[in-house]
Order: C-alpha cells, then sequence, then structure tokens
C-alpha cells in the first residue's frame, strides 16, 4: 500500500507564473489536507477536502490559492501569479476519517525565482 | 489565537539515555494529541497520538504523557538511537474541527 504520493518534489517557478501541486492518498483514504511550513516552523493548516468537496479553507489565501479533490485523480492545489512569499515546502496528509491519524506525504518544495 | 508551543527548540541527548520533549497548549478544547517526528527534507511521520480521556501511552520505545491540569504534553523516547535525529513537532486537534494546529518543533540532537 503506496504512502501519500506527492509531485513534483521540487519547482521553481517565476514570479508571475502558476504553480500546480499535486497530492494522491493512500488508498481507501478520502480525505486530504494541504499544509504549508516555512524553514524551522511547523506546519500551517491551509484546506481540507473531501471527494469534489471543500470542507474548510480557512487557512488558504482568498487570492491567487485554490484547491480541488476531483472524483478521480489527485487533490490538486493551484497557486496562480506566484510570488516569492509564496517559497515553501506544501504538504498534503490524507486520512480515512476527519478525525483519524493522518498520514503525511514527502512535500513539495516550491521556489519561487 | 489558541496555539501550541514547545519550551525548548534544540535538546542535545547523549546515545543511549532517554530523550523528554515538551510540548504546552493552550486550548483547553482541545482532545486530541499527535507527535510527529520531522526528518531532514521529508514529510512528518506519525509516532503517537493520545486522546484527552487518557493520561499515558505507551508505544515502542517512545511513551505520550498527557496533563491536562496544566496543558501539557511530552514525548518520551527510551535509548535513543542515532536515527532519533529530527524535529519533533506536537500538533492537537480540537473537538469542533478537524484541522491540526502545530507547535514550532524541537531539533533532537544525538551525541554519540
Amino acid at each position: 500500500n503506496a504512502g501519500v504520493m506527492q509531485n513534483p518534489r521540487h519547482l521553481v517557478r517565476r514570479r508571475g507564473q502558476e504553480a500546480r501541486l499535486r497530492c494522491s492518498p493512500m488508498k481507501g483514504h478520502s480525505h486530504v489536507y494541504w499544509y504549508r511550513q516555512l524553514p524551522e516552523e511547523g506546519l500551517k493548516f491551509m484546506v481540507y477536502l473531501q471527494k469534489e468537496n471543500i470542507i474548510d479553507e480557512s487557512g488558504m489565501p482568498k487570492e491567487r490559492f485554490s484547491a480541488e479533490f476531483p472524483k478521480e485523480g489527485p487533490s490538486i492545489l493551484r497557486i496562480q501569479q506566484v510570488v516569492r512569499g509564496d517559497s515553501a515546502a506544501y504538504f498534503c496528509a490524507s486520512s480515512a476519517g476527519a478525525r483519524t491519524e493522518a498520514f503525511f506525504g514527502q512535500g513539495t518544495r516550491l521556489t519561487v525565482v | 489565537g489558541e496555539s501550541v508551543g514547545l519550551h525548548l527548540p534544540t535538546l542535545s541527548v547523549q546515545e543511549g539515555d532517554n530523550s523528554i520533549i515538551n510540548c504546552a497548549y493552550s486550548n483547553s478544547a482541545s482532545d486530541y494529541f499527535i507527535w510527529y517526528k520531522q526528518e531532514s527534507g521529508k514529510g512528518p511521520q506519525f509516532i503517537i497520538d493520545i486522546r484527552s480521556n487518557m493520561d499515558k501511552r505507551q508505544g515502542q520505545r517512545v511513551t505520550v504523557l498527557l496533563n491536562k491540569t496544566v496543558k501539557h504534553l511530552s514525548l518520551q523516547i527510551a535509548a535513543t538511537q542515532p536515527g532519533d535525529s529530527a524535529v519533533y513537532f506536537c500538533a492537537e486537534k480540537g473537538d469542533s474541527n478537524y484541522q491540526l494546529i502545530w507547535g514550532a518543533g524541537t531539533k533532537l540532537i544525538i551525541k554519540p
């Protein structure tokens, strides 16, 4: 049973470009969470999704950021018109239920140049 | 806002000794706590969890203690090994939400 898969592992974008981060949850998991981490800091919640639904996006900026978890395929975190301040590690986690153990992927490290 | 914090940013321990990593939380409504281990360049790895109806829970070489009176959580690692070197985070969930609230982390350094 493969773990949570994120790709790409590293992503470099120029300012103003779009970044698309993908997350495939563990088999059987229908709950996906996205977190952002700056160096030497803890993770900050961004968004929580279940299949085809955004349950809580309170941690995600209103502008430029969007997330989806379609019926088929991975969850996508999209950042439009990236700025240098978007540079961070973005982690995805999945769980079988809202209040069960969440497993994390290896993260996507976004660098905006 | 509510937050989870750690007392020590870095902890150095002799190989073979026991490690104790502490965490304070401020949301009295939190009822589920998790310890994660994060190695450099990797995602957080689940270590152990505990619910608020328990005071202690043991795993393999690890023990989590929860003191709800003073809102304190600790992770004890027995017979620390070089592979235990990592940053350790405590995280909490409240009874009304599902998002994890994370502390800043404690870096555990194992001295040979």
